[in-house]
């Protein structure tokens, strides 16, 4: 059992490239969530899906986009990255309204 | 929307004394209220948590206390110890059908030997 798992662990991504994040979890939890970190302004939700099928619009949601065609995926897709892009990335889980489990989460670098 | 101040940012302590992180929040409707620690270079993990229906909780050395009326809640650490070094996180639920947390900006914790 992998719980939840992130790809890729690191990325150097030019500004202006596409780029999608993956997010798979083996537990079955109805709700998925993205987040970034950044120094001194701890998680902020970009996106979030209360269960397959829906998705809706975190606190940072721009540039950025998500879809949830079934319980187990959350992929989040940059359009086109820009450098104020570069953070780390986690995806978090929750089977209700309780406790998130967090992904390793992705570093990626936008230049 | 839900707004989680967290204080201090950063807190240095002798090992063997206590810890005190501090929330406060915004949203009266908020029930529910996590503790993650992330370790450098990992990822948050809950260390506990807490609902609106109680006031206080413990687990060994960790206990957390809200205070609804003042819409407050803190994390309290005992006999620290160097391994309890990390960032923590306070988060508060966002009421209503599309649950989410909110989280505060991290308090850095360091236990000096």
């Amino acid at each position: 059992i992998a719980g939840i798992t992130q790809a890729p662990t690191s990325q150097i991504l030019a500004a202006g490239r596409r780029m999608t994040l993956r997010c798979t979890q083996d537990m079955r939890h109805n709700a998925m969530y993205w987040y970034r970190q950044d120094l001194g302004l701890g998680l902020r939700l970009i996106h979030y899906s209360n269960t397959a099928g829906t998705t809706g619009k975190g606190e940072v949601p721009d540039g950025y986009s998500v879809s949830r065609a079934n319980t187990d995926d959350f992929p989040l897709t940059l359009a086109s990255a820009v450098p104020s892009q570069t953070s780390v990335y986690f995806c978090a889980s929750s089977p209700d309204r309780n406790e998130q489990f967090f992904g390793p989460g992705t570093r990626l670098t936008v230049l | 929307g839900e707004n989680v101040e967290q204080h201090p940012s950063t807190l240095s302590v002798q090992e063997g004394d206590s810890a005190v992180i501090k929330c406060t929040y915004s949203d009266s409707a908020s029930n529910y209220f996590p503790w993650y620690k992330q370790e450098l270079g990992k990822r948050p993990q809950l260390i506990i948590d807490i609902r609106s229906n109680v006031g206080e909780k413990k687990d060994q050395r960790i206990a957390v206390t809200l205070n609804k009326t003042a819409k407050h809640f803190s994390l309290h650490i005992t006999e620290t110890q160097p391994e309890d070094s990390a960032v923590y996180f306070c988060a508060a639920s966002s009421g209503g059908s599309n649950y989410k947390l909110t989280f505060g900006k991290g308090t850095l914790l360091t236990v000096n030997p």
